[in-house]
This record gives structure tokens, sequence and C-alpha cells, in this order.
């Protein structure tokens, strides 16, 4: 099955840096990757994704990058804000997943003012 | 309106007891989901229902049996609860295999 692997565990910045998460999957037929954002209390929320026939996503200061060589892909936040603090997580599914998310373990992101 | 919604958000309960947790999206998907999240953060999914169809069965104990009366609802009911069943468990529903996923909000379940 699809394993993801997410680094880092923990990522602190100060206000108006940037922060980048990366991830690795495992299968190749893995064709679908969204990253998840979860504030404390709450559900994940979907803030971008990507699919295999993309390289680079981009969406205000949010961008993802995606090497199916490599099978790696990145979140990219830019001009980060203490809002912006909350766990971040990346998955990949496809294949024969039948729509079912395999996550990475998560990245706890702090964004100090 | 809340896309995905569950119930209840908190659940305390003593060990040995039977309970349910029910969810309900209002977006028209397809595809609903459980998943367990563990005091790690780690998020592992545990079935998944395609109208109304059980089309993915993780390595989940017996004791756990989902529900689906129709595609807009997907209940979890747990029997014989242990303390390694506390956790967050969330609701999701997609349109279709492999798209867009969205969450409930969550229930925390703890076992006492």
């Amino acid at each position: 099955g699809e394993n993801v692997e997410q680094h880092p565990s923990t990522l602190s910045v100060q206000e108006g840096d940037s922060a980048v998460i990366k991830c690795t999957y495992s299968d190749s037929a893995s064709n679908y990757f969204p990253w998840y954002k979860q504030e404390l209390g709450k559900g994940p929320q979907l803030i971008i994704d990507i699919r295999s026939n993309v390289g680079e996503k981009k969406d205000q200061r949010i961008a993802v990058t995606l090497n199916k060589t490599a099978k790696h892909f990145s979140l990219h936040i830019t001009e980060t804000q203490p809002e912006d603090s909350a766990v971040y997580f990346c998955a990949a599914t496809g294949g024969t997943s039948y729509g079912k998310l395999t996550f990475g373990q998560g990245t706890i992101l702090t964004v100090h003012p | 309106d809340t896309a995905v919604s569950q119930t209840p958000k908190y659940l305390v309960t003593q060990m040995g007891n039977d309970k349910s947790i029910k969810c309900e999206q209002n977006l028209g998907h397809d595809t609903m989901y459980w998943y367990k999240q563990d005091s790690k953060k780690f998020l592992k999914i545990m079935f998944s229902y395609n109208n109304k169809e059980l089309i993915i069965n993780e390595t989940v104990p017996n004791r756990f049996s989902p529900k689906s009366p129709d595609k807009a609802h997907l209940n979890l009911h747990i029997n014989s609860l242990e303390l390694g069943d506390s956790a967050v468990y969330f609701c999701a529903s997609s349109h279709s295999k492999g798209a867009e996923a969205f969450f409930g909000q969550g229930t925390r379940l703890t076992v006492v």
C-alpha cells in the first residue's frame, strides 16, 4: 500500500518568512496529492491540491510542487502570518485506492509575530 | 450551512459501553469516509462507502461497524468500547473516487 513520509514534524518561523514542508510517497500509481490545514479543535481543511499531470500549482501565498520521478511533493507558504499557525498534512491517493487518502505524519507550523 | 456535520462533538463513556457517532453531508457527494486521528495527530482511514456500498474496510476491529442508510449519511457504531478507542474520529465526503475530500469537525471520544 501507499506510504507517505512528511518532514519536518515541527517548523517555527518568523512572520513574513517562508515555510516549506516536504513529503515523499511510495506508490507510483498515486495521482492526487492534497494538502490539509488543521487548526486546534477543528477538522482538516483542504488548502491546495495537485494532480500528477501538473508540476506546480499556486494559490496566492500557497504553492505546491510535484516531482513524479522522485515521488515527492512540497508545500510552500510565503509571507507567513500568525494565522498560518496550524498542523499541516500532506496526503496521497490514486490507483486502486478508491479515494482512500494516505496521510503524512503532520507538521506543526508556528509563525511568531 | 455546515457541509459535513458530525454528532456528538464530544463523547465520554465507560469501557464496555456501546456508542454511535452520526455523520451527514449536504454536498451531494457519493462517497463518505471515517478516519481516526490518534493522540499523535496521525490520520488513518477506517472505512469508505460509495453510494451506500462499503468499498474500503481497513484493518479495524469487528467492534466497529459503519452503516450508511443513504448516500448523505454514514454512521459509526462501536461495541464494547476499550481504552485504546479513545481518539478523534472524523467523517469526510467526496464527490467521486480520488476527488477532494471535505472533513467534519470531528468527534472526540474518550473512554474511561
